[in-house]
């Protein structure tokens, strides 16, 4: 089975600060992983994604992510936090396809605040 | 949101009443999903969908239902054996190597 921990609850950033928001994750082979953010009262909004290749991945507004395949580990990353950046982030992670569709798996989600 | 739509955006029903949230997408995807969102318990799976006329349980099914009958659609109904109906309900699609993509929600209260 495929499992995701997102550790922290609540991470508390400055304005202009770098930010990390923290992801490990469990599944046989290669994972598929993501990132997706939500603001209130909203879907989810993709961020990016770690399938092969580059263990750095950039995606939407800055983010980026480093796979760490033996700390099994996504954490998800910005230089210089903004306000705006303030809301719940997913991690989630997906095994490898075997011919069919795969279930994807979400972290209980990281909410970030963004103080001015 | 992209291309998925979900409505209503609110909707209130009294216990014991069956009801359905409509999911539309545009995208093409033969995959779509079902979550349901509780506060501090993430994503829930309830059900999927991989091809017109098939769908699969996810970790919650109970007291939901489900078809797909279109390739664009995929409508959940909320039974009276729900125990907990009172959610936030999300609707995903993706390709097969693809990440989701989700709709706006269904914030859904039941009394």
């Amino acid at each position: 089975a495929q499992s995701v921990a997102q550790p922290e609850d609540q991470v508390n950033v400055a304005e202009g600060n770098p930010l990390t928001v923290k992801c490990t994750y469990s599944v046989s082979g290669n994972p598929y992983l993501f990132w997706y953010v939500q603001y209130p009262n909203r879907g989810l909004q993709f961020l990016l994604k770690y399938i092969t290749g580059d263990n750095l991945v950039k995606g939407s507004y800055g983010f980026e992510a480093e796979f760490n395949k033996s700390q099994t580990s996504f954490h998800l990353k910005k230089p210089s936090a903004l306000v705006s950046d303030s809301a719940l982030y997913f991690c989630a992670v997906r095994a490898p396809n075997s011919g069919g569709y795969q279930i994807v798996t979400f972290g209980t989600g990281t909410k970030l605040q963004v103080i001015p | 949101d992209g291309g998925i739509t979900q409505s209503p955006k609110y909707l209130f029903r009294k216990e014991g009443q069956n009801v359905t949230l409509s999911c539309e997408q545009n995208l093409n995807h033969d995959a779509m999903y079902w979550y349901r969102q509780d506060p501090g318990q993430g994503l829930r799976l309830i059900y999927y969908s991989q091809i017109v006329n098939d769908f699969q349980k996810g970790d919650i099914a109970e007291g939901y239902s489900v078809s797909r009958e279109k390739k664009e659609s995929f409508p959940l109904t909320v039974t009276s054996a729900q125990k907990n109906p009172t959610a936030f309900y999300l609707c995903a699609s993706s390709g097969r190597y693809d990440e989701q993509y989700f709709g706006p929600g269904t914030r859904l209260t039941v009394t």
